[in-house]
């Protein structure tokens, strides 16, 4: 596609539940970054990937938090066991790694609830 | 290691009055920088970047922003706030070192007042 795609662009779920969000980066974008951005705060990194590897997870919460990428492409973020502090946005971002300027182009973001 | 500090957290300007919010930086490799602006329930847009060419940089809508190295600092401008500049920018520090590393700032929310 011609953007950063994100899906479910909201999503209400219940204490306990789990939860995929869905990032598809712009074809061709090597590099993938997932970051959480909670209400009257910063953006949070989580993890990024190179390819379908992940040289940097620091910034994942907890190990209720994983992501994966198949394919170079379409990545997922899970959350086990939501929390109600797992309420945020978390945006998803790609660029191209040939051009080492750090620009990203970020998708919409997906909204979590947790009730 | 790299870092940045937004020193405003908020920032309100009267429509038709100068624009500055205010970005320092820290960083271990020679950094690009830059501004993105978030509108209400709105991805991330990218406003202006610097990336060693030259250092005063104009970006979309009427802004722009100065890399000073010796004051370590990428302050984002404009002459004349409009109504629809209202939203949350973020400065941005990226390393060219080893991997992709991207920093945010922690935001300045501009409000303008009619």
């Amino acid at each position: 596609g011609a953007g950063v795609s994100q899906s479910p662009s909201n999503k209400v779920t219940e204490k306990g539940k789990d939860v995929e969000l869905r990032c598809d980066p712009i074809s061709g974008h090597t590099a993938l970054y997932w970051y959480r951005q909670s209400l009257g705060q910063g953006l949070e990194f989580l993890i990024y990937f190179q390819g379908n590897s992940a040289p940097d997870k620091s910034g994942l919460p907890s190990d209720r938090f994983s992501a994966e990428r198949t394919g170079g492409s379409v990545s997922t973020l899970t959350i086990q066991r939501t929390q109600q502090e797992d309420s945020a946005v978390y945006l998803c971002a790609s660029n191209s790694a040939g051009v080492r300027t750090g620009e990203l182009f970020f998708g919409e973001g997906s909204r979590l609830t947790v009730l | 290691a790299q870092s940045v500090t937004q020193l405003d957290s908020h920032v309100s300007v009267s429509e038709g009055t100068p624009v500055l919010l205010r970005c320092n930086y820290s960083s271990s490799y020679s950094p690009s920088l830059f501004w993105y602006v978030q509108h209400p329930n709105k991805g991330l847009q990218l406003l202006l970047k610097y990336t060693s060419a030259a250092t005063l940089v104009k970006g979309i809508n009427g802004f722009e922003a100065e890399f000073k190295k010796s004051e370590t600092s990428f302050h984002l401008t404009k002459p004349s706030a409009h109504m629809s500049d209202a939203a949350e920018y973020f400065c941005v520090v990226s390393s060219s070192g080893g991997y992709q590393k991207v920093t945010f700032g922690t935001g300045t929310k501009l409000q303008v007042i009619p």
